[in-house]
């Protein structure tokens, strides 16, 4: 079966920073893209960003109100992807999610782990 | 581009078929998706490809349109649908996510 299982996540003073990790097992992770979306507490989802595979490059998008600011990498040999979070604000305080993509569509969900940015 | 969802929320008895409408502020051709999300859960594909119903959603639930006008159709509401659910287009970078249309069970 499919895993994916984010961590990193906590509390962080406006202004710092957080690297969220997400591992996946249960399949080729080399082979897939990874995306990463939040959802802000009681609110609606957001797509934060993509990194493609080694044969695209595993070239990068991001969303408008990231770009700049998060980073998205990607380690194959640990099966792992990460979301590099810098100048964190309140609003930046959400779940985050790990998630496969499968031919364009966003298909394995992780279960979030949550980032409170607080002083 | 930018997605609307319609109603934002609604309430039905069970066995009632519900509709939920997404729309795009651009033609997305049938570059899009649909997800449930259940209270506490993560978010859980249902339908790709405008139409095309993942392995394993049950076919009470199904798919339409093209272009800038979708809708989902949940047909004889079970209790296990209580939940949000949103659409997405993923024709162009950034992906854009709808608002959400919360299913309540009368």
């Amino acid at each position: 079966d499919v895993q994916l299982v984010e961590s990193g996540g906590g509390l962080v003073q406006p202004g710092g920073s957080l690297r969220l990790s997400c591992e996946g097992s249960g399949f080729i992770f080399s082979d897939y893209y990874m995306d990463w979306v939040r959802q802000a507490p009681g609110k609606g989802l957001e797509w934060i960003g993509r990194i493609r595979n080694k044969p695209a490059n595993y070239r990068t998008e991001y969303g408008a109100s990231v770009r700049g600011k998060f980073t998205i990498l990607r380690d194959d040999s640990r099966n792992s992807v990460f979301l590099q979070l810098n100048s964190l604000i309140v609003d930046d305080t959400a779940v985050y999610y790990c998630v496969r993509s499968s031919f364009k569509y966003l298909s394995h969900w992780g279960q979030g782990t949550l980032v409170t940015v607080s002083s | 581009i930018h997605v609307t969802q319609s109603p934002s929320s609604l309430s039905a008895s069970i066995g009632d078929r519900v509709t939920i409408t997404c729309r795009t502020s651009q033609g997305v051709k049938k570059d899009l998706a649909w997800f449930q999300q259940k209270p506490g859960r993560a978010p859980q594909l249902l339908i790709s490809g405008a139409s095309t119903l993942e392995s394993g959603v049950p076919s009470r639930f199904s798919g339409s349109g093209s272009g800038t006008y979708f809708t989902l159709t949940i047909n004889s509401l079970q209790p296990e649908d209580l939940a949000t659910y949103y659409c997405l287009q993923v024709y162009n970078y950034p992906s854009t996510f709808g608002p959400g249309t919360r299913v309540d069970i009368k």
